[in-house]
């Protein structure tokens, strides 16, 4: 079993639309959890940090679930430029080495 | 302005021979890591550092080697061992302890020819 697994997708939306990814993680001892966006032939770039209580950036919402050792990022009101690949990142207490999901394929289209 | 900066953007590499790749920064962070995205992949780590003279192989160190020598700099070798080294290759940077995020250098994208 993969440490962080995430559905490849394409999830392909209108605009407007609200979406959601899971990601779900192995390892127990998780400590970090984090949501990148990367671009095509670009490096991931941080979107949010995700919390315990949940939190949320303008039309992102990220939450945590411990007990099923899963995250969830929500997009509301997708927007063209929202067209990117979405990484669920998480890190283990101690070494705090990030361990990489596949990432996930939002496309957005008129 | 603090950041991470990696060189050279494009390479391209006979079949048997050795590239180094670089990777500078100046946030004072004390963990480094190398990275390879292939296409439709997530990352993998390869290397990384938590402190000066000393690195950790990480999923797929075969065919790669690192050092350590200064906090600033954590060059990637890629040698002829390396059989498919065509990749995406990001380095990224953490503080040594605390819940932060990774910051990362441009990547550079290594090509076979």
């Amino acid at each position: 079993r993969k440490e962080v697994e995430q559905d490849p997708g394409p999830f392909n939306v209108p605009e407007g639309a609200t979406v959601a990814f899971n990601c779900t993680y192995s390892n127990s001892a998780s400590q970090s959890f984090f949501w990148y966006r990367q671009d095509c032939r670009k490096e991931p770039k941080l979107l949010m940090s995700v919390y315990s209580s949940g939190n949320e950036d303008g039309r992102f919402t990220a939450q945590l679930n411990r007990a099923s050792q899963y995250i969830s990022l929500l997009i509301r009101d997708s927007k063209l430029s929202d067209s990117a690949t979405y990484l669920c990142v998480v890190s283990a207490g101690g070494s705090y080495i990030p361990t990489f999901g596949r990432g996930t394929s939002l496309i957005v289209h008129p | 302005d603090g950041g991470i900066t990696q060189s050279p953007k494009y390479l391209f590499r006979k079949e048997g021979q050795n590239v180094t790749l670089s990777c500078e920064q100046n946030l004072n962070h004390d963990a480094m890591y190398w990275y390879r995205q292939d296409p439709g992949q997530g990352l993998r780590l390869i290397y990384y550092s938590q402190i000066v003279n000393d690195f950790q192989k990480g999923d797929i160190a075969e065919g790669y080697s690192v050092s350590r020598e200064k906090k600033e700099s954590f060059p990637l070798t890629v040698t002829s061992a390396q059989k498919n080294p065509t990749a995406f290759y990001l380095c990224a940077t953490t503080p040594r302890t605390g819940h932060t995020e990774a910051f990362f250098g441009q990547g550079t994208r290594l090509t076979v020819v």
